[in-house]
């Protein structure tokens, strides 16, 4: 079946670390975004790519990073530079209008 | 920019009442229009769409119209079924430009659902 993977499904950050969250898709889609999701709150763009090794900042892009070096694949890393990651990190594909979704990885600080 | 809004929850209904969630948008231009559910721990759907002015998105019994003139896109369902608890977003998109593909959400609606 075709679809998006996210992975892990829950992640733990530790005071100054890095962590990446992975996301692949084997639907062809040219187009992929990262979310992010507060309680209460819709979703925020942080990162949005539409081909391959090419990215632009969404709205939130501050303390995050990614890289677009295969057609299938669009990690994003949350740097220590992000005071407030907790939350939950959705990742969207598409070709043209509409975007499907992964599963999401929920994000915690130890 | 654009906009979402969207009506504030939590819902909470019975089983088979009638459901509406509302939902304005500013934009800029002729947008496509989206309803996305997401259920509990899991990614988002899309539940239903609207590309142009007065086209009725439809799926699973839901419904909701593109009205341009109140530049609305109002959810609604005739009987509601406990399955049906999740939370919905309405959500659009500007065809065209560097902006093609972007959604901008609106904050979501919890809907809960009793038997």
């Amino acid at each position: 079946d075709g679809g998006i993977t996210q992975s892990p499904k829950y992640l733990f950050r530790k005071e100054g670390q890095n962590v990446t969250l992975s996301c692949e898709q084997n639907l062809n889609h040219d187009a992929m975004y990262w979310y992010r999701q507060d309680p209460g709150q819709g979703l925020r763009l942080i990162y949005y790519s539409q081909i391959v090794n090419d990215f632009q900042k969404g709205d939130i892009a501050e303390g995050y990073s990614v890289s677009r070096e295969k057609k299938e694949s669009f990690p994003l890393t949350v740097t220590s530079a992000q005071k407030n990651p907790t939350a939950f990190y959705l990742c969207a594909s598409s070709m043209g209008l509409f975007q499907h979704f992964g599963d999401g990885t929920r994000l915690s600080i130890l | 920019g654009n906009s979402v809004t969207q009506m504030e929850g939590p819902v909470t209904l019975s089983e088979e009442a009638f459901l509406t969630i509302n939902c304005t948008y500013t934009a800029t231009g002729y947008p496509s229009l989206f309803w996305y559910v997401q259920y509990p721990g899991e990614g988002l759907q899309l539940l239903l769409k609207a590309t142009k002015a007065d086209d009725k998105g439809s799926n699973k019994g839901f419904e909701a119209t593109y009205r341009k003139e109140t530049t609305s896109f109002h959810l609604e369902k005739g009987s509601v079924q406990v399955s049906d608890s999740a939370v919905y977003f309405c959500a659009l998109t500007n065809a065209g430009g560097t902006s093609y593909g972007k959604l901008t959400f609106g904050q979501g609606t919890i809907l809960t659902v009793h038997p």
